[in-house]
């Protein structure tokens, strides 16, 4: 059973460019969902997507967007990049079995360094 | 938004000893995790129970949602459960999809 996937593990960047995350949910479950956690801290929710749609946004800036593909793989994209973005980006999949019934699991992380 | 608060911030046990960690939250909640991250950041589910008590192996969890409180118990620990422990709650008053995190407990284990 394939858990949640995420490339790349590590990235460098530099202020101003772009990057796209890819995220692959655990087999046979539908929602993904984002998250940032920065050094020392609690990861933080970016969005959620379900049915190739946006669901839910966290205080997050319109830099950062996000996909969802017909076989429920999904995107974070963030342009403009700052220095501040640099953090572990999480991706965690689930099961819609109700809005209120939800476990996540989450993938291994992608390592962004902005520069 | 939801609050929530884990204590106690850092730990620092022998091997061996028992622990118990907290988990505070502001309000209710349909759904409450515990996770345990490795050294390589990846979050590992320990227990979903957003009531109850749960027990795996060494690890047992307990939330009272009523008093708005979880617990997450260790006995006999290795020096492999070393890592930070995070509680994440989703808050059930609607309008909200992401999981809120408590900023985690270091949990140091000293052969």
């Amino acid at each position: 059973d394939a858990g949640v996937t995420q490339s790349p593990t590590h990235l460098i960047k530099t202020r101003g460019q772009q990057v796209t995350l890819r995220c692959s949910p655990k087999s046979g479950h539908d929602t993904v969902s984002w998250y940032q956690q920065a050094l020392g801290q609690g990861p933080q929710f970016i969005f959620q997507y379900y049915e190739e749609e946006e669901r839910q946004r966290g205080n997050f800036p319109d830099r950062f967007s996000g996909h969802q593909f017909p076989n429920y793989s999904s995107e974070l994209n963030v342009n403009a990049l700052l220095l501040g973005d640099s953090a572990l980006y999480l991706c965690a999949s689930s099961l819609e079995q109700g809005r209120s019934v939800r476990e996540l699991f989450f993938g291994e992380g992608s390592r962004l360094t902005v520069l | 938004g939801i609050q929530v608060e884990q204590s106690p911030p850092d730990l620092i046990l022998q091997e061996g000893a028992n622990s118990t960690l907290r988990c505070n939250f502001s309000d209710s909640v349909n759904n409450l995790q515990w996770f345990h991250q490795n050294p390589w950041g990846q979050l590992i589910n320990l227990f979903y129970i957003p009531s109850g008590t749960k027990q795996n192996g060494r690890l047992s969890a307990t939330t009272v949602a009523t008093e708005r409180y979880s617990l997450l118990y260790i006995s006999s620990s290795q020096t492999t459960d070393s890592g930070v422990y995070f509680c994440a709650v989703l808050y059930s008053g609607g309008g909200a999809d992401g999981l809120t995190f408590g900023k985690g407990t270091h949990l140091i284990i000293q052969p």
